[in-house]
């Protein structure tokens, strides 16, 4: 079945590490979006990318990196220097044509400890 | 710029009421309107969509009319179930910049009791 995979589901950090969120899809998608979502704000654009080996930064891409060397995957870090970085990070991607929707993975919980 | 304003919530109902969830937006140009529902816990899903004016997406009992005159796409049910229980997100897409980023409003909880 085609769709997108994010993991790990749950992610425990200590302050001050970097770490990296997985995203893969297999949608033949040209569009990949990574969202953050905290309790009553709704999805914020981190960062997405239109096309392979290029990226554009969102509403709230401080502290943020990503890369997309392969059209299947657009991984996100979160660095050090993302001051709360305790979210629920949501994947996305799409045709990225007119009329067409979004799909979405089944998101990955960061807490910082 | 582009927005989506939806209404506030805990939206609370009993099972079997009508549900109205508002949604109004503001874009340049001509978008494409969705409504996506996310379970706890998990990502969203599309629930419908509309890609023009007075067209009316529709999905498990839930429907929505794209009116381009008063810049609105209210979600309706006529008899909503406990599954229902879940944040619905209104969202657009319009060409910007050569992409089309899918913008989303706030989100709305419902809750229906038994």
């Amino acid at each position: 079945d085609g769709g997108i995979t994010q993991s790990p589901k749950y992610l425990f950090r200590k302050e001050g590490q970097n770490v990296t969120l997985s995203c893969e899809q297999n949608l033949n998608h040209d569009a990949m979006y990574w969202y953050r979502q905290d309790p009553g704000q709704g999805l914020r654009l981190i960062y997405y990318s239109q096309i392979v080996n290029d990226f554009q930064k969102g509403d709230i891409a401080e502290g943020y990196s990503v890369s997309r060397e392969k059209k299947e995957s657009f991984p996100l870090t979160v660095t050090s220097a993302q001051k709360n970085p305790t979210a629920f990070y949501l994947c996305a991607s799409s045709k990225d044509r007119a009329k067409t929707e979004a799909f979405f993975g089944q998101g990955t919980r960061l807490t910082v400890v | 710029g582009n927005s989506v304003t939806q209404m506030e919530g805990p939206v609370t109902l009993s099972e079997e009421a009508f549900l109205t969830i508002n949604c109004t937006y503001t874009a340049t140009g001509y978008p494409s309107l969705f409504w996506y529902v996310q379970y706890p816990g998990e990502g969203l899903q599309l629930l419908l969509k509309a890609t023009k004016a007075d067209d009316k997406g529709s999905n498990k009992g839930f429907e929505a009319t794209y009116r381009k005159e008063t810049t609105s796409f209210h979600l309706e049910k006529g008899s909503v179930q406990v599954s229902d229980s879940a944040v619905y997100f209104c969202a657009l897409s319009v060409p910007s910049g050569g992409s089309y980023i899918p913008t989303f409003g706030r989100g709305t909880s419902l809750i229906v009791h038994p």
